[in-house]
């Protein structure tokens, strides 16, 4: 099965930290991880994306585990903005022919 | 800069009858990929089309077409619909001019099927 593994929902404090994990136990070494995410009544919006190496963008960060077959994408402050459905995604290109979206976790925030 | 839209925003339709969605990429992208949502579920990846052409395939059958024209446009035709049919449909564009190919989301199409 090519879909990742996310817990269906996760909760969070306004101007905390969260920290979203992902399952991709059947990772090969070509392949990308992406997240997306999107918001209520839209369509998904790109996040991050990384190979190999923990990777750094203004929205998150993206902490990949050494052996590849998890990954935790880390808002460093979350706001009501943040509230969404979050997909992680894992393809052996860039070119999004591939994207396998699996349910996702979505992402409460409380103010 | 315009983002990716798609027309029309709601649509209903009949089982057996077929519907046409359109998608105007964002400017500059030559890709473009179709994917369903059914409810409370991700996306699916129907197909993508590069320079008019169908560039990759998802497991839907070939009453799921589509068409890309000259100025990148793109449009989702799906024949004898079916009540299972009934979902939100996305397009996305990108393009492969760039190291990675961030795909750009329109809103999406509702396409109810009774």
């Amino acid at each position: 099965d090519a879909k990742t593994t996310q817990p269906n929902s996760m909760e969070s404090n306004e101007e905390e930290p969260v920290h979203l994990p992902c399952n991709h136990s059947t990772i090969s070494g070509t392949d990308y991880i992406h997240w997306y995410r999107q918001l209520p009544s839209q369509g998904p919006e790109y996040v991050i994306h990384g190979l190999t190496s923990n990777v750094n963008n203004r929205m998150a960060s993206l902490a990949i585990a050494e052996d590849r077959k998890s990954s935790t994408l880390i808002l460093h402050r979350a706001t009501l903005r943040d509230a969404a459905v979050y997909y992680c995604i894992k393809s052996r290109d860039n070119y999004g022919q591939n994207f396998v979206f699996g349910p996702g976790t979505r992402l409460s925030v409380l103010p | 800069e315009t983002g990716v839209t798609q027309s029309p925003t709601h649509l209903i339709k009949t089982r057996g009858q077929q519907v046409t969605l359109r998608c105007s990429s964002q400017s500059g992208h030559n890709t473009v990929s179709w994917y369903q949502q059914a409810l409370g579920q991700g996306p699916q990846f129907i197909f993508q089309y590069y320079r008019e052409e169908e560039n990759g395939r998802g497991n839907f059958p070939p009453r799921f077409s589509g068409l890309q024209f000259p100025n990148y446009s793109s449009e989702l035709n799906v024949n004898a619909l079916e009540l299972d049919d009934s979902a939100l449909y996305l397009c996305a564009s990108s393009s492969v001019a760039y190291t990675y190919n961030e795909q750009f989301f329109g809103p999406g199409t509702r396409l109810t099927v009774l």
